[in-house]
């Protein structure tokens, strides 16, 4: 079936680096992007999303970049910091054939550990 | 303010027992969902709903799963007969119309 999946399954950082996670989705109709934080004993937090028309959209400390040619998506983290240390998912929304609610489909996570 | 909140956040339960998982969603929030969370992976698509209806049910695994809102706020997932391998975390996240906000989940683990 189809699958939103992760390149890497852990990430290890030293505090201030910069930390990129990596995710390849394979559902070409995949038109909307999240990506999620999810720190133990606790629900997925939302992070940033992204649209497939867009192939860059920055937060706050974050951006996420989608490649639609590869079907690749990455989160970049600035200045990672300890609060940081989380696993992070991405999850597409699928919305052809008009099932336009919201319907996600998550990869298997990335775990990042960030060293003081 | 407040967020989504879920009880009972841990639940036991023996083979064969029935249980019952509750989610309260942001107040407003028309969309709900429900998904199931195995150790070391990502969350799963359960269910569906837009305020009392249930649009999509294609996730639940079984017919032993089974959930409701009937007021369109509360919404309950129930599981019959629990096997063990329903033991997972069962998460519930509601929506005013895109970003999905999660709650922290019920881990539920059948002995």
């Amino acid at each position: 079936g189809e699958s939103v999946g992760l390149h890497l399954p852990t990430l290890s950082v030293q505090e201030g680096d910069n930390s990129i996670i990596n995710c390849a989705y394979s559902n070409s109709a995949s038109d909307y992007f999240i990506w999620y934080k999810q720190e133990s004993g606790k629900g997925p937090q939302f992070i940033i999303d992204i649209r497939s028309n867009m192939d860059k959209r920055q937060g706050q400390r974050v951006t996420v970049l989608l490649n639609k040619t590869v079907k690749h998506l990455s989160l970049q983290i600035a200045a990672t910091q300890p609060g940081d240390s989380a696993v992070y998912f991405c999850a597409d929304e699928n919305n052809a054939g008009g099932t336009s609610y919201g319907k996600l489909t998550f990869g298997q996570g990335t775990i990042l550990t960030v060293h003081p | 303010g407040a967020g989504v909140s879920q009880s009972p956040r841990y639940k036991v339960a023996k083979r064969g027992q029935d249980v019952a998982l509750r989610c309260d969603p942001i107040s407003g929030h028309v969309s709900l969902f429900w998904y199931q969370q195995a150790l070391g992976q990502g969350p799963e698509f359960l269910t569906y709903f837009q305020n009392e209806a249930q649009l999509d049910k294609s996730g639940l695994p079984s017919d032993r799963f089974f959930a409701e809102r009937p007021e369109g706020s509360v919404s309950t997932l129930k599981i019959q007969r629990t096997q063990q391998e329903d033991s997972a975390v069962y998460l519930c996240a509601s929506s005013p119309v895109e970003t999905q906000y999660f709650g922290p989940g019920t881990r539920l683990l059948v002995l």
